[in-house]
């Protein structure tokens, strides 16, 4: 199993609607997660991070299920600019002990006029 | 703004050849990575620094090394470049390990 699944989509979804994905992460004693978005040709940016209590960012909602362990991301009323590329981040503790973050390979969303 | 700089955004180079990649950022962090990303396998690190002169491998760092002479400064080295390591290349730096990066805009390798 990887240590951190995304469906890679495309997702392709018009304008003003809402979309959510998920990221199933693989270590139960994960404590930190974040939502990290990447446009096309461009470096990853922190989007948000993602909180035991859930959180939310204007159109963006984040959530955690740590019995499921997946995170969630849910974009309300879609617009054009947030087509791009959405990278989940999960804190792994490494084989040295060492805490680590590990990507997602992406899940890739167009919202389409 | 935290600005992290990547020296060359673009490279081609012949195999065998030995490459530099440079990576300066400006905010004083403690904490400097390198990762590759490749279509269908994300970021995977490479190597990553969390103190002048100190590294660590990280998941993927076999053809590749580091150099962290300067807090600011971190370089990641192919002593032999392969064609299985053209690829975009990304700096980032953090206060804390596991605390928000803030990645260079890349640089995209490619190894004939």
């Amino acid at each position: 199993r990887k240590e951190v699944e995304q469906d890679p989509g495309p997702f392709n979804v018009p304008e003003g609607a809402t979309v959510a994905f998920n990221c199933t992460y693989s270590n139960s004693a994960s404590q930190s997660f974040f939502w990290y978005r990447q446009d096309c040709r461009k470096e990853p940016k922190l989007l948000m991070s993602v909180y035991s209590s859930g959180n939310e960012d204007g159109r963006f909602t984040a959530q955690l299920n740590r019995a499921s362990q997946y995170i969630s991301l849910l974009i309300r009323d879609s617009k054009l600019s947030d087509s791009a590329t959405y990278l989940c981040v999960v804190n792994m503790n490494a084989v040295s002990g060492n805490e680590k973050l590990t990507f997602g390979t992406g899940t890739r969303l167009t919202i389409i006029p | 703004d935290v600005k992290v700089t990547q020296s060359s955004r673009y490279l081609v180079k012949r195999t065998g050849e030995k490459v530099f990649l440079e990576c300066v950022q400006d905010m004083d962090h403690e904490n400097m990575f390198w990762y590759r990303q490749d279509p269908g396998l994300g970021l995977r690190l490479i190597y990553f620094s969390y103190d002048v002169k100190m590294k660590e491998k990280g998941d993927i760092p076999e053809g590749y090394s580091v150099s962290r002479e300067k807090k600011e400064r971190f370089s990641l080295i192919l002593e032999s470049a392969s064609t299985n390591q053209t690829s975009m290349y990304l700096c980032a730096s953090n206060f804390r390990l596991t605390g928000e990066l803030f990645f260079g805009e890349g640089s995209r390798l490619t190894v004939l």
